[in-house]
């Protein structure tokens, strides 16, 4: 059974430029949550999504920063016109459902974004 | 919202000692509360977690405490090795607001042979 998937592990961009993370989580799993760790911080909670629907972006920059989860494929966390304060890793995590005694949040190996 | 606080930032320990490290939350309605270890360059891995209806758990050389009424956890290393050197984190939720994991700042443990 695959975990959490990502890529790219390691992306590397110039300032003004895309960066498109994806996230597939695990088998069995319909929920899927983005969170950033700056360097030598901790995790931030981003944006929470099940297939088709943003449950919850509280922690989404208003601009720039985008997220989806579509019906089919793996969910993308998007970056337009990046900076160099964008460069962190971007954790992906997943569960299979929501709020139930047995969930646990897995994460996946991460995407390390560098703005140069 | 739920604000976690976690001490210390650094912890040095002998090979052998025991580590503890201690959360704060603020949240009463936060009942899950999973530690995780991530080493440099890596993911945070889930070593061990507690719910509230819980006031212990361990597992092997690993164990957490929670006190609800303090509204405190912490994390208890026992016979430390230098493959536990890393960074630990703790981490509260409501499951009302599942997945939105509130983190703590984390500790770096070194662990000296």
């Amino acid at each position: 059974n695959a975990g959490v998937m990502q890529n790219p592990r390691h992306l590397v961009r110039r300032r003004g430029q895309e960066a498109r993370l994806r996230c597939s989580p695990m088998k069995g799993h319909s929920h899927v949550y983005w969170y950033r760790q700056l360097p030598e911080e901790g995790l931030k909670f981003m944006v929470y999504l099940q297939k088709e629907n943003i449950i919850d972006e509280s922690g989404m920059p208003k601009e720039r920063f985008s997220a989806e989860f579509p019906k089919e494929g793996p969910s993308i966390l998007r970056i337009q016109q990046v900076v160099r304060g964008d460069s962190a890793a971007y954790f992906c995590a997943s569960s299979p459902a929501k709020g139930t005694a047995e969930n646990t949040i897995y994460f996946g190996e991460g995407s390390w974004l560098t703005v140069v | 919202g739920e604000n976690v606080e976690q001490h210390p930032s650094t912890l040095s320990v002998q090979e052998g000692d025991s580590a503890v490290i201690k959360c704060t939350y603020s949240d009463s309605a936060s009942n899950y509360f999973p530690w995780y270890k991530q080493e440099l360059g890596k993911r945070p891995q889930l070593i061990i977690d507690i719910r509230s209806n819980v006031g212990e758990k361990k597992d092997q050389r690993i164990a957490v405490t929670l006190n609800k009424t303090a509204k405190h956890f912490s994390l208890h290393i026992t016979e430390t090795q230098p493959e536990d050197s890393a960074v630990y984190f703790c981490a509260a939720i409501a499951t009302d607001s599942w997945g939105k994991l509130q983190f703590g700042a984390g500790t770096q443990v070194v662990v000296t042979p």
